[in-house]
């Protein structure tokens, strides 16, 4: 079936990086985007960006514009997140999701990763 | 202060219908870019339940259905059941963020 699998839980001190994965499974890979989604503790959703994987041209919100790196490895079926100069406010779990194009929205979506900004 | 602007929280009875809505402005909604509404269970990742403005994926029941109008879009459920309580959230993109995607808060259904 579809599906996204990401990778597991992350905790890092101010200053770091990490770079969360989502492997995908169940359809091609390339004829999809990949976006990112956060969600901080208690908080709503927050879109970080996206990228179109056949061609790794990728677009960020541009609150993250100056930290974040999507990039797609189509031999292996998946995408990656890297986030730098981690902050407290970084703590949030990460989602990437499937989408097709503008009308058609995210589906389906990972499972969620949890990265934990701490000193 | 999130670009789509939502109700924090609606309740209904069993079996009742009630609506969440989503205002935007001419630079999102109004600019005609598609609306979608996702369904976020305690402590699970969001679901789509209605996507381009009023379609609904597989396996969503017909119990949920999607409107827009002008700068705005809703999100009715009829029937309301217990399985229904979560959060929802609409969801479209921005042409004077360049295109960026862009989420309302949020609302919590609770089903009384």
């Amino acid at each position: 079936q579809v599906q996204l699998v990401q990778s597991g839980t992350e905790v890092k001190k101010p200053g770091a990086s990490v770079k969360v994965s989502c492997k995908a499974s169940g359809f091609s890979f390339t004829s999809y985007g990949i976006t990112w989604v956060r969600q901080a503790p208690g908080q709503g959703l927050e879109w970080m960006g996206w990228i179109t994987t056949y061609n790794d041209k990728t677009k960020y919100d541009q609150k993250f514009q100056d930290r974040v790196t999507m990039t797609a490895d189509t031999s292996t079926n998946t995408a990656y997140m890297e986030l730098r100069s981690l902050r407290s406010d970084d703590t949030a779990v990460y989602y990437c999701a499937r989408v097709p194009g503008y009308s058609f929205g995210f589906a389906p979506w990972g499972q969620g990763t949890l990265v934990t900004v701490s000193s | 202060q999130s670009v789509l602007t939502q109700p924090p929280s609606v309740s209904g009875a069993p079996g009742q219908r009630v609506t969440i809505s989503c205002t935007g402005n001419s630079s999102n909604i109004g600019a005609g870019y598609d609306v979608h509404w996702y369904q976020q269970l305690p402590g699970t990742a969001p679901k789509l339940v209605i996507y381009g403005d009023n379609n609904r994926p597989s396996g969503v029941p017909d119990r949920f259905s999607g409107s827009k109008s002008g700068t705005s879009a809703s999100l009715a459920i009829t029937g309301l059941q217990a399985e229904d309580e979560a959060y929802y959230y609409c969801q479209s993109y921005d042409s004077s963020l360049s295109g960026s995607g862009v989420f309302g808060g949020g609302t919590r259904l609770t089903v009384l």
